[in-house]
């Protein structure tokens, strides 16, 4: 399957700073690549899904302000958390999907703290 | 609406076999995936179905019945490295993925 990379796998910031979150696709040129936020002991929450060449599609309830979007090329896709909050603080993932199955390959998540 | 159930947690012995049910009401259906989580890391494929029946690969198999909305994943000869959450998931008819909340698996010596 498809490899996906995130960075940073950790970070910590202040509140009121923005952070980027990378995430690469290393073998696979994708068009679609979606990003979710976990919070401890809950379910995979589907945020956005990132389009290359155009605008994210984001789900119900989440901020395209607040959350930024940007899929400028078919091997990476970044989110920016601007103006980060301390509820703003999860674990976030990346997915890549491939194949016939159109199943999801995950990068590594990356762990905000905002403090 | 759109439900996923599954147990939140559950707790085997090593060597034993669990089955870990996933219950679903979606509107659209493309196929259920199962996936594993450890913790603190991202989620890796461990299986999908699309017809009913049952899959099997290596310890893990996974069963379907669609009139039923009924899935289960099957993990045999339990080792402790199995412990960890395991999420149901069905993709829908725009091809993305309605999770479940996950169903954490203890492994007991």
């Amino acid at each position: 399957g498809a490899v996906v990379s995130q960075h940073p796998s950790r970070v910590i910031c202040k509140s009121g700073t923005s952070v980027k979150i990378e995430c690469r696709s290393l073998d696979f040129q994708a068009t679609t690549m979606f990003w979710y936020r976990q919070f401890p002991k809950q379910s995979l929450m589907l945020m956005a899904t990132s389009n290359e060449g155009s605008k994210a599609t984001y789900e119900q309830g989440v901020e395209k302000d607040k959350f930024l979007i940007n899929h400028a090329s078919l091997t990476l896709s970044t989110l920016t958390v601007t103006s980060a909050h301390p509820e703003d603080s999860s674990f976030y993932i990346c997915s890549v999907p491939q194949g016939e199955l159109h199943e999801q390959y995950f990068g590594p998540g990356t762990r905000l703290t905002v403090t | 609406g759109q439900n996923i159930d599954q147990p939140t947690e559950m707790t085997a012995t090593e060597g034993a076999i669990v089955q870990i049910n996933c219950t679903y009401q979606t509107s659209g259906f493309n196929g259920l995936f199962w996936y594993q989580q450890h913790a603190g890391e991202a989620p890796t494929f461990l299986s999908y179905n699309v017809l009913d029946g049952l899959e099997e690969k290596g310890r893990f198999s996974s069963f379907l019945s669609r009139s039923k909305g009924y899935s289960y994943l099957l993990l045999k000869e339990l080792q402790m490295k199995d412990s960890a959450s395991y999420l149901c998931a069905i993709m829908d008819s725009n091809y993305q993925l309605i999770w479940g909340a996950g169903t954490k698996l203890i492994i007991k010596p």
